[in-house]
């Protein structure tokens, strides 16, 4: 079935650096990739989308990359601030569905 | 800017009652979604609701589960007799098209 591989679990980087979460997908129908944002106790919240038809997508610091021949697509987030902390998750969806397969997500801790 | 509000925000409830989820889509959202979160664990789909009919389901939203959208406003998840796997956090999104909105969730208890 479909399924979303997210790595790593968790990343640690120091105030500044840039921060780098892949996920792999297993349908080749998938063609919208959304990553979410989760606060503690708060619900996702989408902070960047690409679709298939582009290859990257930029906005401020983030900006998404998409390999669909590999299946492979990546968050990058650049000078990274201790706000950005949070547990980031990417997710694929076919087109005609609306259906959210999500990656397991990972914990970003970025230290001041 | 407008938001996707959930209540309430936990509930604790016995094994085999029935509770219900409510939510309040955006206003100008045409889709609508249940998905849940057991702890430390990722989201998972439950079922995607449009034109007052459910589109899609996963394996999860047994007979246990109906969705309802009572009125022009809310939109409710019920589980008919609960279950201690049931406990997790249930969030409510919408959306107008491939672009989903999430709310902060209803984290559930069953005991």
């Amino acid at each position: 079935g479909e399924n979303v591989e997210q790595h790593p679990s968790t990343l640690s980087v120091q105030e500044g650096d840039s921060a780098v979460i892949k996920c792999t997908y297993s349908d080749s129908a998938s063609n919208y990739f959304p990553w979410y944002k989760q606060e503690l106790g708060k619900g996702p919240q989408l902070i960047i989308d690409i679709r298939s038809n582009v290859g990257e997508k930029k906005d401020q610091r983030i900006a998404v990359t998409l390999n669909k021949t590999a299946k492979h697509f990546s968050l990058h987030i650049t000078e990274t601030q201790p706000e950005d902390s949070a547990v980031y998750f990417c997710a694929a969806s076919i087109m005609g569905t609306y259906k959210y397969i999500f990656g397991t997500g990972t914990r970003l801790k970025v230290l001041a | 800017e407008p938001e996707v509000t959930q209540t309430p925000s936990h509930q604790v409830t016995q094994m085999g009652q029935e509770v219900i989820l409510r939510c309040v889509p955006i206003s100008n959202h045409l889709y609508f979604y249940w998905y849940r979160q057991i702890l430390g664990q990722k989201v998972e789909f439950l079922v995607s609701f449009y034109n007052n009919e459910i589109s899609e389901k996963s394996e999860i939203f047994d007979d246990q589960f109906s969705v309802e959208r009572p009125d022009g406003s809310n939109f409710t998840l019920k589980i008919r007799s609960t279950k201690l796997e049931d406990s997790a956090m249930y969030f409510c999104a919408s959306s107008k098209g491939y672009e989903q909105y999430f709310g902060p969730g209803t984290r559930l208890t069953v005991t």
